[in-house]
């Protein structure tokens, strides 16, 4: 199963909603990432986890909380979110952090938010 | 700060021919992704390149490294529609930063 699955795939929210992201690999990946695209550009690094734990948090809003409740599931909990935060949110996973052993990042469908 | 340069932005090709996409970095880079993205859809891993040297070929598609010259390439050969799409290199140095993307068409 080279799988990495996304729920939603599509979220409407309102600024003062809080709603959560899910991301789940059934892999054995120890690595698990989220990035940010919005239209016609390229992805943004957001987070990175390695081994459950938090690796890189490339200084995303407070507003943003990521969170690895155990190695096969990600989640990425949102509150107070702005217009400005609508794009398409992809979650992907590695074997290890940035393919060390030169294995590559298998992605998720996505989550395109929309922030009303 | 690393900074990853793709060109051309653009290639319009016709079936059956040959190009060359040049993703340049600017600090030196760990290592080097190749990624592709269908129109609304998600990304799709095509290399991970290591090291100097280093040419990974898949189907119609070869992706080359130098670190010297801090440049990566990918080379489509006998182009078919189907590798229309839009094409991303990224480049590593303690986390990874994209290219602007190669937007591909390939017409019959």
């Amino acid at each position: 199963d080279t799988e990495v699955t996304q729920t939603p795939k599509h979220l409407v929210m309102g600024m003062t909603n809080k709603k959560s992201l899910k991301c789940e690999q059934h892999m054995g990946h120890r690595a698990m990432y989220w990035y940010k695209q919005k239209a016609k550009k390229p992805p943004e690094l957001m987070f990175v986890y390695s081994y459950e734990k938090l690796s890189i948090n490339e200084s995303v809003p407070s507003r943003f909380s990521p969170e690895c409740p155990n190695s096969s599931l990600l989640n990425l909990h949102l509150h107070a979110l702005q217009p400005e935060d609508s794009a398409l949110y992809l979650c992907a996973s590695s074997q290890e952090i940035w393919g060390a052993v030169g294995d590559t990042q298998y992605f998720g469908p996505g989550t395109r938010l929309t922030v009303l | 700060e690393l900074k990853v340069e793709q060109n051309p932005l653009f290639l319009s090709m016709q079936e059956g021919k040959n190009y060359t996409i040049y993703c340049n970095y600017s600090t030196t880079s760990d290592r080097l992704y190749w990624y592709r993205q269908d129109p609304g859809k998600s990304l799709e891993s095509l290399f991970v390149l290591l090291s100097n040297g280093a040419v990974k070929q898949e189907g119609r598609l070869m992706a080359s490294l130098d670190t010297k010259a801090r440049l990566s390439t990918l080379h489509i050969t006998a182009a078919v529609h189907d590798l229309s799409a839009t094409y991303f290199c990224a480049a590593l140095a303690g986390k990874s930063t994209f290219g602007d993307g190669t937007t591909l068409t390939v017409k019959p």
